[in-house]
């Protein structure tokens, strides 16, 4: 069954610095890959996702994302931080084998930024 | 926008009560979702709907029913809530096609049962 690796439980950053949040996800077959985003006491929020085509995928906020086929990987990126990032992320991916219409998430990684 | 609405953000139940977490989506979505979030383990699929009357099992469906009468609303049923079963429920929507992974999500409900 497919699996989502979260690297990280937790990441503290000052603000203004860039950050990298690590995914890996397991799967020889084709794969959508997500970055959901929860800020406190909300529910999910779609960051960016890759389905198809180039493997740098830009999503709201100023992240962006890079798909690693060779290394099953979906690490998400920011250059600069703010404050307002403050959050919880959760990776997630879907396709075969996983079934047609599920995603499997990762354990999520709180991201902690500092002034 | 997908609006996802949960019946409660907060809930405090007693071990043994029947709970109902209800769930509405307004896009006419035909896939409908109810997720457990607790730290450390992040979202586990229960229950996953894909058309009215029809449900299929998730990764954790042990004491959980759901039940899905009109397109819009999905029910999840804790028939005998137990301490365990304390944790924060999210609840899902989407649509078939391309974008079908695309999941919107509710705000949540925090059940507590003592």
């Amino acid at each position: 069954a497919q699996s989502v690796t979260q690297l990280d439980s937790q990441v503290p950053v000052f603000e203004e610095a860039p950050v990298e949040l690590r995914c890996n996800y397991s799967s020889s077959v084709s794969v959508y890959l997500f970055w959901y985003v929860q800020y406190p006491n909300q529910g999910l929020q779609l960051l960016l996702k890759y389905l198809s085509g180039s493997t740098l995928v830009k999503g709201i906020n100023g992240f962006e994302a890079e798909f690693n086929k060779s290394q099953t990987s979906f690490h998400l990126r920011k250059p600069s931080v703010h404050i307002s990032d403050t959050a919880e992320y959760f990776c997630a991916a879907g396709g075969r084998p996983q079934g047609a219409q599920k995603l499997v998430f990762g354990q999520g990684t709180r991201l902690t930024i500092n002034p | 926008d997908v609006k996802v609405t949960q019946s409660s953000r907060y809930l405090v139940k007693r071990t043994g009560e029947k709970v109902f977490l209800e769930c509405v989506q307004d896009m006419d979505h035909e896939n409908m979702f109810w997720y457990r979030q607790d730290p450390g383990l992040g979202l586990r699929l229960i229950y996953f709907s894909y058309d009215v009357k029809m449900k299929e099992k998730g990764d954790i469906p042990e004491g959980y029913s759901v039940s899905r009468e009109k397109k819009e609303r999905f029910s999840l049923i804790l028939e005998s809530a137990s301490t365990n079963q304390t944790s924060m429920y999210l609840c899902a929507s989407s649509s078939p096609g391309l974008a079908v992974y695309e999941q919107y999500f509710g705000p949540g409900t925090r059940l507590t049962v003592t």
